[in-house]
C-alpha cells in the first residue's frame, strides 16, 4: 500500500496571502502508462469532498486558477495563490495510481 | 448535472448487515466505473472499493476485503454496497465518487452515516 504524507497538517493563513500543502507517497506515483495519478480535494465544514486538482497539475473545470498543483514522482504541492474565506476547510492528497487508492492525512487550512 | 445520492444508512449492531445503494443522474452511469470512500467522526477519507463500469471488476481495502461487496445495477443507475459482519470502526459517512476520466474521482454524493454501536 502505497503511504501519503502531508505536510503540514494544519496551515494558519492570512487573508490574501498565498498557501502551500505538501504531500509525499512512499513509492513513485508514476503510473505503467507514464502518466502520474495524484490528485487534490477540498472539504469545506459540512460538506463532501471536492475535486480540485487532478493528474498533479490538471484543475477541474469550475475551478479557480489560484489553485495550482505541482510535482512529479514522490513529490508534490498544492499551491493557492491567494487564500480567501471560502477556502477553508481540509485539503487532501490522493493516489488513484494503484490499488488500494490511498489519501493523505488531510491539512487544515484556516485563516489567521 | 451529475448527481449522486446515498442512503441507507443508520445505526447497527456489530455483526450485523447494511446496504448502501448510490443513486446516479445526470451522465451515463454504465460509461463510469464507482467508488465507495468513508470517513469516520471527525477522520480523514478511507478509500473503500470500486466497481468497474461493466461490474467487470472490482477492488476493496483490506480493512473491508470479505465483509463488504460493491455491485452496480446499470439498468436503474444504481450503486450499491453490501457491508456484512460491521464492526464498532465501521462507524463513518460513506461517499460514492464517479471515476471520471484520467483515473479520477471527479464527482462526489453528500453521504450517508452509518454507526455501529451496540
Amino acid at each position: 500500500e502505497i503511504v501519503m504524507t502531508q505536510t503540514p497538517l494544519s496551515s494558519p493563513v492570512t487573508l490574501g496571502q498565498p498557501a502551500s500543502i505538501s504531500c509525499r507517497s512512499s513509492q513513485s506515483l508514476v503510473h505503467s502508462d507514464g502518466n502520474t495519478y495524484l490528485s487534490w480535494l477540498q472539504q469545506r465544514p459540512g460538506q463532501p469532498p471536492r475535486l480540485l486538482v487532478y493528474k498533479t497539475s490538471n484543475r477541474l473545470s469550475g475551478v479557480p486558477d489560484r489553485f495550482s498543483g505541482s510535482g512529479a514522482g514522490t513529490d508534490f504541492t498544492l499551491k493557492i495563490s491567494r487564500v480567501g474565506v471560502e477556502d477553508v476547510g481540509v485539503y487532501y492528497c490522493m493516489q488513484t495510481t494503484q490499488f488500494p487508492h490511498t489519501f493523505g492525512q488531510g491539512t487544515k487550512l484556516e485563516i489567521k | 448535472q451529475v448527481q449522486l445520492v446515498e442512503s441507507g444508512g443508520g445505526v447497527v449492531q456489530p455483526g450485523t448487515s447494511l446496504r448502501l445503494s448510490c443513486a446516479a443522474s445526470g451522465f451515463t452511469f454504465r460509461s463510469h466505473g464507482m467508488h465507495w470512500v468513508r470517513q469516520a467522526p471527525g477522520k480523514g477519507l478511507e478509500w473503500v472499493a470500486v466497481i468497474w463500469y461493466d461490474g467487470s471488476d472490482k477492488y476493496y481495502a483490506d480493512s473491508v476485503k470479505g465483509r463488504f461487496t460493491i455491485s452496480r445495477d446499470n439498468s436503474k443507475n444504481m450503486l450499491f454496497l453490501q457491508m456484512d459482519t460491521l464492526r464498532v470502526d465501521d462507524t463513518a459517512t460513506y461517499f460514492c465518487a464517479r471515476w471520471g476520466d484520467d483515473k479520477r474521482l471527479d464527482f462526489w454524493g453528500q453521504g450517508t452515516l452509518v454507526t455501529v454501536s451496540s
